[in-house]
């Protein structure tokens, strides 16, 4: 089975421009989570989904971050305008979530540099 | 909030020594899971506890919850340079579907 799939792996960008970072959840999951990753902060939970609804964004930094899921088989998180201190790498990540315990299965990632 | 604390944030280890990390949460947790991350990569499950005190072995790997689920330990005998990278805990409040993750341990192995 394919994983979670994120792109771009990749991107740089200049400040102040617009960054979408897109996401494949694994299919048949009902959750699916953005992270973000930075070696002060470490992992931070940003957002995440279940059944396509946002259920908790207050990891979310500010109103220039903002996630999407219109369906359950993509998620979008874009920054508008980006800041060289949104340099990270941010993982989409899904599951199954039933009860409690929900393991949780990471993409590998979009590096992101904002210059 | 729930916060997850993981002690030390770093290990340098000698290779084929044991070493232990660390895992504790301010509240009672009603699981943990451990992931690893290798250099460069994504972090990947490696296992989950939910009972009190449970141990599981995977391995060299040998993880422990604490009787009260506040604590939790991973300790790995006769490291291998394989075993580089970081390993973060992660827990659930009762009722509360949110993952918290710790900072993370980052293991060094010296050959």
């Amino acid at each position: 089975d394919a994983g979670v799939i994120q792109s771009p792996r990749h991107e740089v960008t200049e400040m102040g421009q617009e960054v979408t970072l897109r996401c494949k959840p694994i299919s048949g999951h009902n959750s699916l989570f953005w992270y973000r990753q930075t070696m002060m902060r470490g992992l931070e939970l940003l957002i995440y989904f279940n059944n396509n609804v946002p259920i908790d964004d207050s990891g979310m930094p500010e109103d220039r971050f903002s996630a999407k899921m219109p369906n359950a088989s993509f998620s979008t998180l874009k920054i508008q305008p980006s800041e060289p201190r949104d340099s990270a790498v941010y993982f989409c990540a899904s599951s199954f979530l039933e009860g409690f315990g929900n393991t949780i299965y990471f993409g590998e990632g979009s590096w992101l540099t904002v210059v | 909030g729930q916060q997850v604390m993981q002690i030390p944030q770093y290990q340098h280890v000698q290779e084929g020594e044991d070493f232990t990390t660390y895992c504790n949460s301010s509240t009672t947790l009603s699981n943990i899971q451990w992931y690893k991350q290798r250099p460069g990569g994504h972090p990947v499950f490696l296992i989950q506890l939910v009972k009190s005190g449970e141990v599981k072995k995977q391995k060299r790997l040998t993880f422990q919850f604490g009787e009260a689920k506040k604590n939790s330990s991973l300790h790995i005998t006769a490291t291998q340079t394989t075993d580089v990278g970081t390993y973060f805990c992660a827990g659930n409040l009762y009722g509360n579907n949110r993952l918290a993750f710790g900072k993370g341990n980052q293991v060094v192995v010296i050959p």
